[in-house]
């Protein structure tokens, strides 16, 4: 399996542009799951979906960011307008949700820098 | 989400078994540790993870304190590509949620 495939790896961009992250999950996992990190910050859980379907977006800072999952195999993560405080490493992780079971397997991550 | 205290950094010598604390006083009977680790400029890694009992796996082993109020991960013999940052994170198994919180993690040097 390939794992996690994020695109791009790397996006630099001006304020105010739209920025859309993508993520292709492991086949068959049913979690997908949206993290930032900062040196600020660390590690920040801001959306996750299972079965598609988003059950916690509580981190999301605000209105400028959506998520969307259309199917089991892609999800997006989009920024518009964006800002340089969104300036990052964007990670998306899956895993297989099933009772105990829930490794998360994370990506290699979008490096995002907002001019 | 009960929370997790870890030393911010810690140094080894190579081929020298490596214990990594984790606090959790406030733990819950249905919460599970896990561990993971993030090499640089690398996504997080799944490394192990434990209810009660001790757990051992080609990677690691995870004691857990018999309150269940602390843990720790034992490398039994380091190495070099063990230089990452380790996260120890609580996960409520009877929540129905698969969520983390992740906290700040342990740095841990690897010296040759």
């Amino acid at each position: 399996d390939a794992g996690v495939i994020q695109s791009p790896r790397h996006e630099v961009t001006e304020m105010g542009q739209e920025v859309t992250l993508r993520c292709k999950p492991i086949s068959g996992h049913n979690s997908l799951f949206w993290y930032r990190q900062t040196m600020m910050r660390g590690l920040e859980l801001l959306i996750y979906f299972n079965n598609n379907v988003p059950i916690d977006d509580s981190g999301m800072p605000e209105d400028r960011f959506s998520a969307k999952m259309p199917n089991a195999s892609f999800s997006t993560l989009k920024i518009q307008p964006s800002e340089p405080r969104d300036s990052a490493v964007y990670f998306c992780a899956s895993s297989l949700s099933r009772g105990l079971r829930n490794e998360q397997f994370f990506g290699p991550g979008t490096r995002l820098t907002v001019l | 989400d009960a929370k997790t205290t870890q030393p911010n950094s810690m140094e080894s010598n190579e081929e020298e078994p490596v214990h990594l604390p984790c606090n959790h006083s406030t733990i819950s009977g249905t919460d599970y540790i896990h561990w993971y680790r993030q090499l640089p400029s690398q996504g997080p890694e799944y490394v192990i993870h434990g209810l009660t009992s001790n757990v051992n796996n080609r990677m690691a082993s995870l004691a857990i304190a018999e309150d269940r109020k602390s843990s720790t991960l034992i490398l039994h013999r380091a190495t070099l590509r063990d230089a990452a940052v380790y996260y120890c994170i609580l996960r409520d198994g009877n929540s129905g949620t698969y969520k983390y919180i992740f906290g700040t993690g342990t740095r841990l040097k690897v010296l040759a």
